[in-house]
């Protein structure tokens, strides 16, 4: 099984630019996350969906937009990127919720310049 | 958010050394997740504790989860330069869904 995939895995992009991060899971997961991890804050969560068609707003949701249309995929929008962004991006997913083990792609580098 | 609270931020030791870490809270959790990271990978799961005072052994790692279910600590007997990474607690609402981890410890273990 591949577990959760992420792509790209690295990515520069100019400010202003857009993007699509790309997360995909095999496991028939119900509930999906994005976190941004930065260095001396830790992973924070910017969006989760508990299901197709249902997501929710996490702890840093400005600045991105998510959908769910299919049980595997949940992407991740920047519609105008900003320095401010430059971080390490993962996904993760789990059987129901947060209170579930949750499996975590390899994650996306990005930079903003 | 409720926030979780590691300590120590960092900690450099010689193989061989037995160390704790912490993590804690003034929030009740339904459960407690730790997770390892290693340079350049996503977080790991090692184990989940949801009962108050559980105690749960992998191999040298002793987790330990607090009778109130506020906190939580993770003891590594005779570390390895292996055990090298950043733990990470997390910790999710019994009335939510979102999981929230604190910021991690990292560990470095030398020869």
């Amino acid at each position: 099984n591949a577990g959760v995939t992420q792509t790209p895995k690295f990515q520069v992009l100019k400010t202003g630019q857009s993007m699509t991060l790309q997360c995909a899971q095999d496991m028939n997961h119900e509930y999906m996350s994005w976190y941004r991890q930065d260095p001396g804050m830790g992973l924070r969560l910017i969006h989760y969906s508990v299901g197709a068609g249902i997501t929710d707003q996490g702890e840093v949701p400005n600045g991105y937009n998510v959908s769910r249309s299919t049980t595997e995929d949940f992407p991740l929008r920047l519609l105008s990127a900003a320095p401010s962004q430059t971080s390490v991006y993962f996904c993760a997913s789990s059987y129901t919720g947060g209170s579930q083990p949750q499996h975590f792609g390899d994650g996306t580098r990005l930079s903003i310049l | 958010t409720q926030l979780l609270e590691q300590s120590p931020q960092f900690l450099s030791i010689q193989e061989g050394e037995n160390l704790t870490v912490y993590c804690n809270s003034s929030s009740v959790f339904s459960s407690l997740q730790w997770y390892r990271q290693e340079p350049g990978e996503g977080p790991v799961l090692l184990v989940t504790v949801v009962t108050g005072g559980e105690v749960k052994k992998l191999k040298r790692l002793t987790f330990q989860f607090g009778d109130a279910r506020k906190d939580s600590s993770l003891h590594i007997t005779a570390a390895q330069p292996g055990d090298t990474g950043l733990y990470l607690c997390a910790a999710g609402k019994r009335s939510g869904y979102a999981l929230n981890f604190g910021k991690g410890t990292s560990l470095l273990v030398t020869p």
